[in-house]
């Protein structure tokens, strides 16, 4: 499995706080996901990347803001937390052809007061 | 736009049975994946299937794929409580990006 390291893995903080979550990678993997994970909804993608510096939205990006300077390291950062954005989120690594799967990451526990 | 539906969402079954989990999706893929998730866990990847008609064993859980009706399946033969778990697909639009199902709890009970 690709060795992929999320940070916190646990965070509380309160509303109107920034956040920013870190995910790395060790096998230069090119396409990084970040995912939130609520009960009910599976996984939603929240952004992706597909290179240093290159990143795009997924279905529920708003709020949320990303940045990928290295290959190893794409940062999520939530700009003014809202209690909406307690979850659990999924850093998810994949490379080479496009049907091999995605590798996730231990996740953080993030919740929102 | 693509979307992916698993059922049931919540199984409970006892230990030595059969039974299986299905996933439908609504525009055509070529790739399809399952993934399992224990409680307080990451998700960790189970099969890929690439073609349809594709078959993957491990164990004492095998997958297909039939690409013509849109559908996986997860199949559970004699289950044991090791399998109690959350079960998810995922379908692959044609690019990078996956899809995902509700999930499965599956809970195997003794």
């Amino acid at each position: 499995d690709a060795g992929i390291t999320q940070s916190p893995r646990h965070k509380v903080t309160e509303t109107g706080t920034p956040v920013t979550l870190r995910c790395h990678q060790t096998e230069n993997h090119r396409y990084m996901y970040w995912y939130r994970q609520d009960p009910g909804h599976g996984l939603r993608l929240i952004h992706y990347s597909y290179g240093v510096k290159d990143t795009d939205k997924g279905e529920v990006s708003d709020g949320y803001s990303v940045s990928r300077s290295k290959t190893e390291d794409f940062l999520l950062t939530l700009e003014s937390a809202t209690s909406s954005q307690t979850s659990v989120y999924f850093c998810a690594t994949q490379g080479g052809p496009s049907y091999n799967e995605q590798f996730f990451g231990p996740g953080t526990r993030l919740t929102v007061l | 736009e693509l979307k992916v539906e698993q059922n049931p969402l919540f199984l409970s079954m006892q230990e030595g049975k059969n039974y299986t989990i299905y996933c439908n999706y609504s525009t055509t893929s070529d790739r399809l994946y399952w993934y399992r998730q224990d409680p307080g866990k990451s998700l960790e990847s189970l099969f890929v299937l690439l073609s349809n008609g594709a078959v993957k064993q491990e164990g004492r859980l095998m997958a297909s794929l039939d690409t013509k009706a849109r559908l996986s399946t997860l199949h559970i033969t004699a289950a044991v409580h090791d399998l109690s778990a959350t079960y998810f697909c995922a379908v692959g639009p044609g690019n990078y990006q996956l899809i995902w199902g509700a999930g499965t709890k599956l809970i195997i009970k003794p």
